[in-house]
């Protein structure tokens, strides 16, 4: 069984970092693109951004490509999202994912709170 | 970016029915490859989107043969017959023809 479990949220004040961590079990992880998407409250999804097998090509969404940094530890199936320089509008819940073609599963996803 | 507009925002429905989700983009979804990336979501109150139509029509593993897409270019619609309760939420369209992937705001489906 295909799962991924986010964790690394939590409330955050502006301006400061947070890393989540994405941990994939059930296949073999390396095999595998995986991506971030977040959704604000009561808003729609956002893709974030996403990272290949070996990490050689990581994309991102244009306007987070200063903040937020994609990362991944095979030996570990682990997947890492770094936010730096939070704001208020990156206040979400932030959920990692499979990409295999699209993103076809997902994890529960984890709330990250920016407020002072 | 790729604008992806779905209609309509809001869709009450009676279990057992049928109804139709429609997903405009802005630029044709047709791939130099020759597919074509739009992709349908579930998301139950409270649960994480789930995959239920990949590249148009193609539905995901122990996805019901109730929902079905279909579409090309810039127009696409996903179909649900015979609702049953448990299809109810967030129906969002995914785009990933074109840098970077956009969604649509969703489509909510509840009991009339």
């Amino acid at each position: 069984e295909v799962k991924l479990v986010e964790s690394g949220g939590g409330l955050v004040q502006p301006g400061r970092s947070l890393k989540l961590s994405c941990a994939a079990s059930g296949f073999s992880f390396n095999d595998y693109w995986m991506g971030w998407v977040r959704q604000a409250p009561g808003k729609g999804l956002e893709w974030i951004g996403e990272i290949n097998q070996d990490s050689s090509t990581i994309n991102y969404i244009p306007s987070l490509k200063d903040k937020f940094t994609i990362s991944r530890d095979n030996a570990q199936n682990t997947l890492y999202l770094q936010m730096s320089k939070l704001g208020c509008e990156d206040t979400a819940i932030y959920y990692c994912a499979r990409r295999y073609g699209t993103f076809d599963y997902w994890g529960q996803g984890v709330m990250v709170t920016v407020s002072s | 970016d790729i604008l992806m507009t779905q209609t309509p925002v809001s869709l009450p429905v009676s279990l057992g029915g049928q109804v139709s989700i429609s997903c405009r983009s802005s630029q044709s979804l047709l791939h130099s490859d020759g597919n074509t990336y739009l992709h349908w979501y579930l998301q139950k109150p409270g649960q994480s989107p789930q995959l239920l139509i990949y590249r148009v029509s193609n539905r995901f593993s122990g996805v019901p043969d109730r929902f079905s897409g279909s579409g090309s270019g810039t127009d696409f619609t996903l179909k649900i017959s015979r609702v049953e309760p448990e299809d109810l939420g967030v129906y969002s369209c995914l785009q990933s023809t074109h840098f970077p992937n956009t969604f649509g705001a969703g489509t909510k489906l509840e009991l009339k």
